[in-house]
């Protein structure tokens, strides 16, 4: 089994619609990540979490919300939904047992989004 | 300027052939380096840390230069299962935590 998982894979949605992107770890890791890909402008951070308590703006924030439900969950929302939010979604996760200093990143396979 | 920067290619390349790619950063404080692996529609994959005595894997061979802000990535013997886009990765000037990658090169080996 993956040990970073994405649900869904895919989605299309309406503009000013609500939509969550979940992602699951079971790599024990303290530290996650939200990112978008856009063609030609790589990976893009929009949120962060050290851990279960901390939360932080990536360069991209603006439309997205987070939530760390547990060490090994962290959610996206669009809380309304804009056509130029279409992009591919990555879910990431680093680290280990707390004050791990490992620092290269592990991805999800992505969702792709459509907002129409 | 982009912190990370690199060519986007297509590099074409015949099979068996050497390629090496290229990256410049522009943090002097970044503390660590990675060069990825992205298939098309695929999530990224970790190919290699980077190192500052250099290092090998394989038919892979990363080398960093910190006095130029420079990393390279030397693929030899290509094989087309290394037809990919290689993106070039560096620690954020605020927290080694969030990571800074490179927009790709993008590498295509032909029979």
């Amino acid at each position: 089994d993956a040990d970073v998982t994405q649900t869904p894979r895919n989605r299309i949605t309406k503009t000013g619609k609500r939509i969550m992107l979940e992602c699951s770890q079971t790599k024990g890791h303290d530290r996650m990540y939200w990112y978008r890909q856009d063609p030609g402008l790589g990976l893009r951070l929009i949120y962060y979490s050290f851990d279960v308590k901390d939360i932080n703006k990536g360069e991209i924030s603006d439309g997205y919300s987070v939530s760390r439900q547990a060490q090994a969950k962290f959610s996206l929302s669009l809380e309304s939904a804009i056509p130029n939010q279409t992009a591919l979604y990555f879910c990431a996760t680093s680290g280990g047992t707390s004050g791990s200093l490992s620092y290269e990143q592990y991805f999800g396979p992505g969702t792709r989004l459509t907002v129409t | 300027r982009k912190e990370v920067e690199q060519d986007p290619g297509p590099f074409n390349v015949p099979e068996g052939a050497t390629v090496a790619f290229n990256c410049t950063y522009s943090n002097s404080a970044s503390q660590s380096f990675f060069w990825y692996r992205q298939d098309c529609r695929k999530e990224p994959k970790l190919l290699m840390s980077v190192y500052s005595s250099g290092n090998e894997d394989g038919r892979f061979t990363a080398q960093l230069n910190r006095a130029s802000q420079y990393i390279s990535l030397l693929i030899r013997d290509s094989k087309l299962s290394d037809s990919a886009t290689y993106l070039c990765v560096v620690t954020s000037m605020d927290s080694s935590y969030k990571l800074i990658f490179g927009s790709g090169t993008r590498l295509l080996v032909r029979p």
